[in-house]
């Protein structure tokens, strides 16, 4: 089973300042991974997929980078909407996808 | 519009047999997969298995091999999770989700509680 490691467990950001989330895998995923974001008594909803395309609908603001076993999401400029736990998943070894353990932004 | 629409929330006792839905529409139900997530009390997600509405070719995870039967009936587009006994431990929100190979999870569920308590 492919292993996906998230850090922070907890990052602490300003509205309108920048946050980075860093997402390893135990072994190469090539560029199959993929970002979710869920909200508090919400599904997660898409995104990125591929590391580095956005999902429909999703804003500018989020960008995707990595392959192989490094992979980072981006959120440029915070808005208050986007506080919420993040998750990446390697869909590479198919059928059996993992999560990771999530991240959770927080209003500094 | 692509949907999954899951079943209502369900309390239960240890022992107790379950099967839960998640009826899809809006595309062509028997071309994506269909994968079940488990959600415990403030824990992230764990994928469980899969399966293949339109030749119901199914695949679990190891941590779920045995515990629950993921099923299909394309007749009415719709996925099932059962349990035949019920444990406390079983207490999670279950979510239902589109996929296919080389692609991830692009629609959700809105998530089915399931509580186990005596």
């Amino acid at each position: 089973e492919i292993v996906m490691t998230q850090s922070p467990a907890t990052l602490s950001v300003s509205p309108g300042e920048r946050a980075t989330l860093s997402c390893r895998a135990s072994q190469s995923v090539s560029s199959n991974l993929a970002w979710y974001q869920q909200k508090p008594g919400q599904a997660p909803r898409l995104l990125i997929y591929g590391a580095s395309t956005r999902a429909t609908g999703i804003p500018a603001r989020f960008s995707g980078s990595g392959s192989g076993t490094e992979f980072t999401l981006t959120i440029s400029s915070l808005q208050s909407e986007d506080f919420a736990v993040y998750y990446c998943q390697q869909y590479n070894n198919w059928p059996a996808w993992t999560f990771g353990q999530g991240t959770k932004v927080e209003i500094k | 519009e692509v949907q999954l629409v899951q079943s209502g929330a369900e309390v239960k006792k240890p022992g107790e047999s379950l099967k839960i839905s998640c009826k899809g529409s809006g595309y062509s139900f028997t071309s994506y997969w269909i994968g079940w997530v488990r959600q415990m009390p403030g824990k992230g997600l764990e994928w469980m298995g899969i399966i293949y509405p339109g030749d119901s070719d199914t695949r679990y995870s190891p941590s779920f091999q045995g515990q629950v039967t993921i099923s299909a009936d394309k007749s009415i587009s719709t996925a099932y999770l059962q349990w035949s006994s019920l444990k406390a431990s079983d207490t999670a929100m279950y979510y239902c989700a589109r996929g296919e190979s080389g692609y991830p999870f692009d629609y959700w569920g809105q998530g089915t509680l399931v509580t186990v308590s005596s």
